[in-house]
């Protein structure tokens, strides 16, 4: 089975700084995959950044990037000059790759970041 | 930029009644997939298909639920007599196949389902 853990809750920061969220997981499959969600107000998910477990080098996308750290089983999610529009749930999710696609993500609780000007 | 759709954005129904929830996935994606997420809680998948057939189901996706893809656009999921519990925004996400084994599933935008 496959867990993931997000630890806080809620977060406050001040425009233009950077952000860390964390994310740790528990699996016993070898091929996973790592996601991060952004879920604003709206409601509508929206994909951020991946990670495959076998993947050498952080992912990066814009001024989102992932610190993955295999032994510890984290994948935090690190959002640089963070923008009054970043406010919104973050998810952190994972998904055993060795089923070629069918499986469905496993969610974490999330973080609501609020940002403030 | 294509999109996954869903329709009704918002159902209202009383406890006992069947309702379906429509979505219509990104065209050449071959995966579909139901989530759902009770207000303020995390997203926890219900069910996932491929090739006609349901490939993956959770514990949550029991006798009450079906799921349908009765043209070559639309995927369907069938609640057969709602509950209170069942209230909840469900997303639909579809993901391409690929030899690789990473494939994103893009979500729609929910279907609010309310159950009086």
């Amino acid at each position: 089975a496959q867990k993931i853990t997000q630890t806080q809750p809620g977060m406050f920061v001040q425009e233009k700084e950077a952000v860390t969220l964390d994310c740790t997981y528990d699996t016993s499959d070898q091929s996973y995959g790592l996601f991060w969600y952004k879920q604003p107000s709206s409601g509508e998910m929206i994909f951020l950044i991946y990670q495959g477990s076998y993947d050498e080098q952080n992912a990066t996308e814009g001024r989102y990037s992932l610190n993955f750290q295999k032994a510890r089983k984290s994948a935090n999610l690190v959002i640089s000059a963070s923008q009054l529009g970043d406010s919104a749930m973050y998810f952190c999710a994972m998904r055993d790759n060795s089923g070629g696609g069918a499986d469905g993500l496993t969610f974490g609780k999330g973080t609501h970041l609020i940002i403030q000007p | 930029e294509p999109e996954v759709t869903q329709t009704p954005s918002h159902q209202v129904t009383q406890m006992g009644q069947e309702v379906i929830l429509r979505c219509v996935p990104i065209s050449n994606h071959l995966y579909f997939y139901w989530y759902r997420q009770i207000l303020g809680q995390k997203v926890e998948f219900l069910v996932s298909f491929y090739n006609n057939e349901i490939s993956e189901k959770s514990e949550i996706f029991d006798d009450q639920f079906s799921v349908e893809r009765p043209d070559g656009s639309n995927f369907t999921l069938k609640i057969r007599s709602t509950k209170l519990e069942d209230s909840a925004m469900y997303f639909c996400a579809s993901s391409e196949y690929s030899v690789v084994s990473y494939n994103e599933q893009f979500f729609g935008p929910g279907t609010r389902l309310t159950v009086l």
